[in-house]
């Protein structure tokens, strides 16, 4: 069935470095891949897209990249900052469903 | 900013109880689903709901779970009898579209004891 692996699943970062999370997906028809931040207690919350006619996009630190031959993308967040600790989930989606399939989660604390 | 809200924040029920879990979507949107979140595990897709049926559903969600929007705006998840291994946390979520992003709510934590 369809599947989305993540690594790592725990990473500690200095304030100010960058944070790098990858994601690997099974099914070659998954066209969306969003990115969704978890802090303690609340419901995930979506922090930036991106679908396959895209190989890249960017918000402000927050980058996601994809690479559709190797079913691969990637968070990338520069100049970590202490509020950036938190749970990040990848998920992706085909075209003939609706539901998204998460990731296993990253917790990422940053260090001040 | 709008968003997405669930009742209870957190629930404590005997086992074989049945209990309901309330949600208020998006107002604009017209696509709403469940996920659920065992303590320290991924996010897991339960069932996807439009035009007042359900549009998909996993292998998590039995006969023991149902779904209802009974007056336009709230949206429900009911748990017939509940075990032990129902015990997550349960999100609410609504999308514009299919297709679309998906918005969540805060979740209701659901302890079955």
């Amino acid at each position: 069935g369809e599947n989305v692996e993540q690594h790592p699943s725990t990473l500690s970062v200095q304030e100010g470095d960058s944070a790098v999370i990858k994601c690997t997906y099974s099914d070659s028809a998954s066209n969306y891949f969003p990115w969704y931040k978890q802090e303690l207690g609340k419901g995930p919350q979506l922090i930036i897209d991106i679908r396959s006619n895209v190989g890249e996009k960017k918000d402000q630190r927050i980058a996601v990249t994809l690479n559709k031959t190797a079913k691969h993308f990637s968070l990338h967040i520069t100049e970590t900052q202490p509020e950036d600790s938190a749970v990040y989930f990848c998920a992706s989606r085909t075209g003939n469903t609706d539901k998204l399939i998460f990731g296993t989660g990253t917790r990422l604390q940053v260090f001040p | 900013e709008p968003e997405v809200t669930q009742t209870p924040s957190h629930q404590v029920t005997q086992m074989g109880q049945e209990v309901i879990l309330r949600c208020v979507p998006i107002s604009n949107h017209l696509y709403f689903y469940w996920y659920r979140q065992i303590l320290g595990q991924k996010v897991e897709f339960l069932v996807s709901f439009y035009n007042n049926e359900i549009s998909e559903k996993s292998e998590i969600f039995d006969d023991q779970f149902s779904v209802e929007r009974p007056d336009g705006s709230n949206f429900t998840l009911k748990i017939r009898s509940t075990k032990l291994e129902d015990s997550a946390m349960y999100f609410c979520a609504s999308s514009v579209r299919e297709g679309n992003t998906i918005y969540f709510g805060e979740g209701s934590w659901l302890t079955v004891v």
